[in-house]
């Protein structure tokens, strides 16, 4: 079965950065991108970017050019999402998602049990 | 600021019937862009419920259903149970952010 375990909670200052990984199992790990999508406290969903752990070819929202780095390792099917420059709105949970191909664009079909980032002084 | 509108809250009786919209625009919804829905318990990550406008996934009851018109798209879900109190979020890609985009979500209590 498809399964997305995602690294622990992390307690960051600002300015610093955070890497969170996505361990992927159950499936072909390069024959699906992995997107990430972050929710911060009491709000709702927020797309990020995503991975092709094929060619390691990677695509982000304007919001965190910049700012974010999204990278995998095949040799044991993992992705990263690395955020520097941290502020204290950046404290939100990060989840990682695969997606699958629809008629006109793609759905997260899985998800990983999410990664709560604290950015705090 | 989403670009898919949902209404913050939704409520009804157990063995109700209660609608979610989901509007959107021409470079979303409207450019026949997919819409999908995803349902989050408190506390756990969001699960894919509706793919690809009005597709369920397996294991997902046939109370729940969706459509998509014009600029908008909707989800339906009848026979209401407790089991159901969640936030429920619509999903496309919009071309002018050339990136994929949230609803608002809609917090759906069972009275």
């Amino acid at each position: 079965q498809v399964q997305l375990v995602q690294s622990g909670a992390e307690v960051q200052k600002p300015g610093a950065s955070v890497k969170v990984s996505c361990k992927a199992s159950g499936y072909t790990f390069t024959g699906y991108y992995m997107h990430w999508v972050r929710q911060a406290p009491g709000q709702g969903l927020e797309w990020m970017g995503w991975i092709n752990p094929n060619s390691g070819g990677t695509i982000y929202a304007q919001k965190f050019q910049g700012r974010v780095t999204m990278t995998r390792d095949t040799s044991i099917t993992t992705a990263y999402m690395e955020l520097s420059s941290l502020i204290s709105d950046d404290t939100a949970v990060y989840y990682c998602a695969r997606v699958n191909k629809g008629d006109y664009g793609y759905y997260f079909d899985y998800w990983g049990q999410g990664t709560l980032v604290i950015v705090s002084s | 600021q989403s670009v898919l509108t949902q209404p913050p809250s939704v409520s009804g009786a157990p063995g109700q019937r209660v609608t979610i919209s989901c509007t959107g625009s021409s470079s979303n919804i409207g450019a026949r862009y997919d819409v999908h829905w995803y349902q989050q318990l408190p506390g756990t990550a969001p699960k894919l419920l509706i793919y690809v406008n009005s597709n369920r996934p397996s294991g997902v009851p046939d109370r729940f259903s969706g459509s998509k018109s014009g600029t908008s798209a909707s989800l339906a879900i009848t026979g209401l149970q407790a089991e159901d109190e969640a936030d429920y979020y619509c999903q496309s890609y919009d071309s002018s952010l050339s990136g994929y985009v949230f609803g608002t979500g809609t917090k759906v209590t069972v009275l």
